[in-house]
């Protein structure tokens, strides 16, 4: 079946723009997470969701940023205000839930912000 | 201090050789382990996951995991150009919550 995507691949914002990051997790997988990479950098954890819950959000940088899932499927990932050091590649990863399972990433989406 | 540590390397290794790529993570309540592989330009993809204590084989890679000193490790036998990208080690600190170390990035040379 079709993977993890994301989109867009590539947004480039002016300083003081909003951004709406899109994610569509593999069918049937409950949980859904969001990372943040920096260039040279490994993932760095966001946020986290249970179907529709959001269960951690406590890598969430600001209170700029906001993510919501509200059917549980489709993820957005929301940038208020963007600011230059919010420039890096945004991840989505989704997996079963429950133990040590795989989280599978989508290609992600990389963000400049100018 | 990281709760994942990494050298970032690069780690050189001729092609055919053993690649041994080290882990260290400061949170003992760490249960499980990953060892991911990212390609430049690319999202990161699971090689193996490790949660008990002792060595796990999949092929060519073996990954190693010594609770009591909270080290991971993972083995690439017969390494090939096409292993070289950067390797990054998670530990899953609960809730399938993954930190992740900077990467350790391999360079095989034919």
């Amino acid at each position: 079946g079709a993977g993890v995507s994301q989109s867009p691949r590539y947004k480039v914002a002016k300083r003081g723009q909003d951004v709406a990051l899109r994610c569509d997790p593999i069918s049937g997988h409950v949980s859904l997470f969001w990372y943040q990479q920096a260039l040279g950098q490994g993932p760095e954890f966001l946020t986290y969701f249970q179907n529709e819950a959001q269960l951690d959000k406590s890598g969430l940088p600001s209170d700029r940023f906001f993510a919501e899932r509200p059917e549980g499927s489709v993820s957005t990932l929301k940038i208020q205000r963007t600011q230059q050091e919010d420039s890096a590649v945004y991840l989505c990863a989704s997996s079963l839930a429950g133990g040590p399972y795989e989280q599978f990433f989508g290609p992600g989406t990389r963000l400049t912000v100018l | 201090q990281k709760e994942v540590e990494q050298n970032s390397g690069p780690l050189s290794v001729p092609e055919g050789a053993i690649a041994s790529l080290n882990c260290t993570y400061s949170d003992r309540g760490s249960q499980s382990f990953f060892w991911y592989r990212q390609y430049s330009g690319k999202s990161p993809e699971l090689i193996m996951f490790i949660y008990s204590n002792g060595d796990k084989e999949d092929g060519r890679f073996t990954a190693q995991l010594n609770k009591a000193s909270q080290y991971v490790s993972l083995l690439i036998r017969d390494s090939q150009p096409s292993d070289s990208a950067t390797y990054l080690c998670a530990a899953d600190t609960g809730f399938q919550k993954l930190v992740f170390g900077t990467g350790t990035r391999l360079l095989v040379s034919p």
